[in-house]
């Protein structure tokens, strides 16, 4: 059982490229969630899903684009990417069966040039 | 929307000793979960303790315990016999009883255990 998994660890850009930070989950969780770690600004919800084939907006979610279509996979792209989009990235995933505890992914350290 | 106030940026303690970091939140549902993560240099998220909103008894998991003031608003963490792995950032985090898998989490708290 490998719970959250994220690729890749780090990741450079320019500023314009677009790439997809992935994440994966094998614990047959229905929600799961992508966050965005600044310093001192804590943890920040960028989308969600609920389940596959439905995702919604966190509180920072320009510039970024998600999908889900399987119950496991729930990649993050950003689209252009711009310099303040550098940040660590966070997946997580959630069952409601589960005491609402959230497991998160190692993180993705992002920066845009 | 909810918000979560850590108004203590960094903390430090010696080791063997106990600590309180501070948390208050602001929400008007009566249904929710308060939880603290510990993130280590390694950068995971690790859950410490949770506590649910309806229950009046404070959670206590090991070393780590909770003073959850529910008319305050206030979900402190106290760590007892504090130790050199301790030393993290510690979050505090909301998340509303019908949709816990959206957490709002304060910035945080940095805390170093000194030897």
């Amino acid at each position: 059982n490998a719970g959250v998994t994220q690729t890749p660890k780090f990741q450079v850009l320019k500023t314009g490229q677009s790439m997809t930070l992935q994440c994966a989950q094998d614990m047959n969780h229905e929600y799961m969630s992508w966050y965005r770690q600044d310093p001192g600004m804590g943890l920040r919800l960028i989308h969600y899903s609920v389940g596959a084939g439905i995702t919604d907006q966190g509180e920072v979610p320009n510039g970024y684009n998600v999908s889900r279509s399987t119950t496991e996979d729930f990649p993050l792209r950003l689209l252009s990417a711009a310099p303040s989009q550098t940040s660590v990235y966070f997946c997580a995933s959630f069952s409601s069966g589960n005491y609402n505890e959230q497991f998160f992914g190692p993180g993705t350290r992002l920066t845009v040039l | 929307a909810q918000t979560v106030t850590q108004s203590q940026p960094e903390m430090s303690v010696q080791e063997a000793e106990t600590v309180t970091l501070s948390c208050t939140y602001d929400t008007s549902e009566s249904n929710y979960y308060l939880f603290w993560y510990k993130q280590p240099p390694s950068r995971q998220m690790i859950l410490v303790i949770r506590q649910e909103a309806y229950k009046q008894q404070n959670a206590t998991e090991n070393r780590f315990s909770v003073n959850f003031q529910k008319a305050a608003k206030s979900f402190s963490l106290k760590i007892s016999d504090s130790q050199l792995g301790d030393t993290a950032m510690y979050f505090c985090a909301f998340g509303s009883g019908g949709s816990n898998y959206k957490l709002t989490f304060g910035k945080g708290t940095l805390l170093t255990v000194n030897p």
